[in-house]
């Protein structure tokens, strides 16, 4: 069984531009989560979708947003990027919310210039 | 709030010698933990979890970890390590007052040495 795919696995973008990055959970698993981790702050919280529904939200600014499309694929977005926002970014699935264990992509790493 | 915490930033360990990397957690009601580990530039790798039931828990690779309610710890453990073993653990705990979300503590670099 595959696992979870991320897609780009990296990128650069400058300041002020947007990014969309893309998470394919492992089959049959309807919960996907997005954590943010740094070097400074370790691994954030981002949020976690379910059935197509945002069902947890972390402590980001509303520049990060997300969605789940109906195969349980799900997307992040982050508009009006900052240095601060380089990070590498992890999705990880699960086959209920809030239940078990979540595993984990290997992350897009994200670079701001 | 759920929270834990891994007192080590960094552990060292020889080659053949038992390891340990701690936590702590604080939490209300029963706490459902978990240990990953992260090789440099991929993600996290699922090693086992504490959700009710015998304290000592058996994971993948080798590695356990013993819950212990009255300390408020759920340390992890290998009897043997290997220098393959080196990499970045993180401890984990569900916050139920928060939608489930799992909550990370900083994480702990094991370094085994030859």
């Amino acid at each position: 069984k595959a696992g979870v795919t991320q897609t780009p696995r990296y990128l650069i973008k400058t300041r002020g531009q947007q990014v969309t990055l893309s998470c394919s959970p492992i089959s049959g698993h309807r919960s996907v989560s997005w954590y943010q981790q740094t070097p400074g702050q370790g691994l954030q919280f981002l949020f976690e979708y379910f059935s197509e529904t945002q069902r947890n939200k972390g402590n980001f600014p509303g520049r990060f947003s997300g969605r789940q499309f109906s195969n349980s694929r799900s997307e992040m977005n982050v508009s009006t990027l900052e240095l601060g926002d380089s990070a590498l970014y992890l999705c990880a699935s699960s086959l209920e919310t809030g239940t078990g264990e979540l595993f984990f992509g290997e992350g897009s790493r994200l670079t701001v210039l | 709030a759920q929270s834990v915490a891994q007192p080590e930033d960094q552990v060292n360990v020889a080659e053949g010698n038992p390891l340990t990397v701690k936590c702590t957690y604080s939490v209300s009601g029963n706490p459902y933990l978990f240990w990953y580990v992260q090789y440099p530039n991929r993600g996290l790798q699922f090693l086992l979890k504490y959700i009710t039931g015998d304290n000592l828990v058996k994971g993948s690779y080798g590695f356990e970890a013993e819950f212990n309610k009255s300390q408020t710890s759920f340390h992890l453990k290998k009897p043997s390590a290997l220098v393959s073993d080196s990499a970045l653990y993180f401890c984990a705990v569900r916050d139920y007052n928060q939608g489930g979300k799992l909550i990370f503590g900083q994480g702990t670099e094991l370094s085994v040495k030859p």
